[in-house]
């Protein structure tokens, strides 16, 4: 069976420190990845996704980037946080192919900047 | 793009009693449609997905219906239990924007016991 693992669970950091998430999936093979971000109460932001290796798509401008190492890899960056980079960091797959197939979270990162 | 649009952004109930929260979307090529359950703190996970050949399915206590004139699409919770208390995603998806999820803004249901 396919499982995500996302780590760290929590992260405190300050403003201007660097940042790296990092994702992984098993039990599947060419997996579509997504990096979504959730505000406290509010709804679930896609930040970015892949459908290989080294193929990255932003979905809004931010002062985060992603990169895809591997293929079942996905590792979310910043180079200096900034207060509103606050947020649950959720990683996400889907199969490839048809486009109706699930999306599956991973457990996510809670991370606040101070 | 495609858009999705969640309504009520709250609701309570009595355990008990029947909870609905409706959807609409823009785009008619949209063709995935699942609804996400988020309790606090926690990821949020499939709980029931429709595709546009199918106009209705049913897992236990909870049933989503699909109208693809109106584009519209809806979650059912019958015989609510407090343990149904938590944050409701919508969601659609199409082939021409990458297969990519577009959820609605969430809502929040509250069983009351």
């Amino acid at each position: 069976s396919q499982t995500i693992h996302q780590w760290p669970a929590t992260l405190v950091q300050p403003v201007g420190s660097p940042l790296s998430l990092e994702c992984t999936v098993e039990g599947t093979s060419n997996p579509n990845l997504y990096w979504y971000r959730q505000a406290a109460g509010r709804g679930l932001q896609l930040l970015f996704y892949s459908v290989g290796i080294g193929q990255i798509s932003s979905e809004v401008p931010q002062n985060l980037s992603a990169s895809r190492p591997q293929d079942r890899q996905f590792i979310l960056s910043s180079k200096k946080l900034l207060l509103s980079d606050s947020g649950f960091y959720l990683c996400a797959w889907t199969r490839t192919g048809t486009g109706d197939s699930p999306l599956h979270f991973g457990n996510g990162t809670r991370l606040t900047v101070t | 793009g495609e858009n999705v649009e969640q309504h009520p952004s709250t609701l309570s109930v009595q355990e008990g009693d029947s909870a609905v929260i409706k959807c609409t979307y823009s785009d008619s090529a949209s063709n995935y449609f699942p609804w996400y359950k988020q309790e606090l703190g926690k990821r949020p996970q499939l709980i029931i997905d429709i595709r546009s050949n199918v106009g209705e399915k049913k897992d236990q206590r909870i049933a989503v219906t699909l109208n693809k004139t109106a584009k519209h699409f809806s979650l059912h919770i019958t015989e609510t239990q407090p343990e149904d208390s938590a944050v409701y995603f919508c969601a659609a998806s199409a082939v021409k924007y990458g297969n990519k999820l577009v959820f609605g803004a969430g809502t929040i249901l509250r069983v009351k016991s």
